[in-house]
């Protein structure tokens, strides 16, 4: 069965790069059509999508936050790696890593359990 | 982007009741709308996709309507394992966007 999980620090200060890793399992990033995306919750707060990338490396950002976001996949690993620079403490959310349902796009089926980050000081 | 509106954002109903939430988009997104169950703690879980087809595995009492710009979720007969808050999720263009969630709670 497919699983995703996201992993990375709990706890960044203001300014920093923060580095999120999502492990999956139960399909391949090689796979024609397949994409992981990366959702963020503030607490209390609706979801706000961030990114994608597909199977060939091709890649969306939310354009608000595109020129803060790198998002990269390791294949070999089933991993899908974000990076967010200069945080701030808006930043702080639950960060989720999400397989696309296929064959529809930005519709997701599968979910991690979600990381929190906090930004602070 | 394309804002998501939803109504309401809380309600109280009672087990067996027929519970409707909607959801209305800035512009038409056809029927590119998603609907998530979220528990507290929880990951979203996709209820329904392409505004009326429903997920594997999720209960037949969830039903979705609705194209262009207006749209309905509706539980036909609430259970006790329904009460969460639930969002609508355009899939239309980028960046795909959320509404502002609606919780339904015990009455």
């Amino acid at each position: 069965q497919i699983t995703l999980k996201e992993s990375g620090p709990a706890l960044v200060k203001p300014t920093q790069t923060l580095t999120l890793t999502c492990t999956f399992s139960g399909f391949s990033l090689s796979s024609s059509g397949v994409s992981v995306a990366w959702i963020r919750q503030p607490p209390g707060k609706a979801l706000e999508w961030l990114a994608l990338i597909y199977w060939d490396d091709d890649k969306r950002y939310n354009p608000s936050l595109k020129s803060r976001l790198t998002i990269t996949k390791d294949t070999s690993k089933n991993q899908v790696v974000l990076t967010m620079t200069n945080m701030d403490p808006v930043d702080t959310a639950t960060y989720y890593c999400a397989h696309r349902r296929l064959p529809f796009d930005y519709v997701y089926d599968y979910w991690g359990q979600g990381t929190l980050v906090t930004v602070s000081s | 982007d394309i804002q998501m509106t939803q109504s309401p954002s809380s309600l109280s109903a009672s087990v067996g009741d027929r519970v409707t939430i909607t959801c209305r988009a800035s512009q038409s997104i056809s029927s590119y709308l998603n609907w998530y169950q979220q528990k507290a703690g929880e990951a979203p879980n996709l209820l329904i996709y392409a505004a009326s087809s429903l997920q594997s595995g999720v209960p037949s009492r969830f039903s979705g309507s609705g194209s262009g710009t207006d749209f309905t979720l509706t539980i036909s007969s609430l259970q006790p394992e329904d009460f969460a808050t639930y969002y609508c999720q355009q899939s239309s263009s980028i960046p795909p966007t959320f509404g502002g969630g609606t919780k339904v709670e015990i009455k």
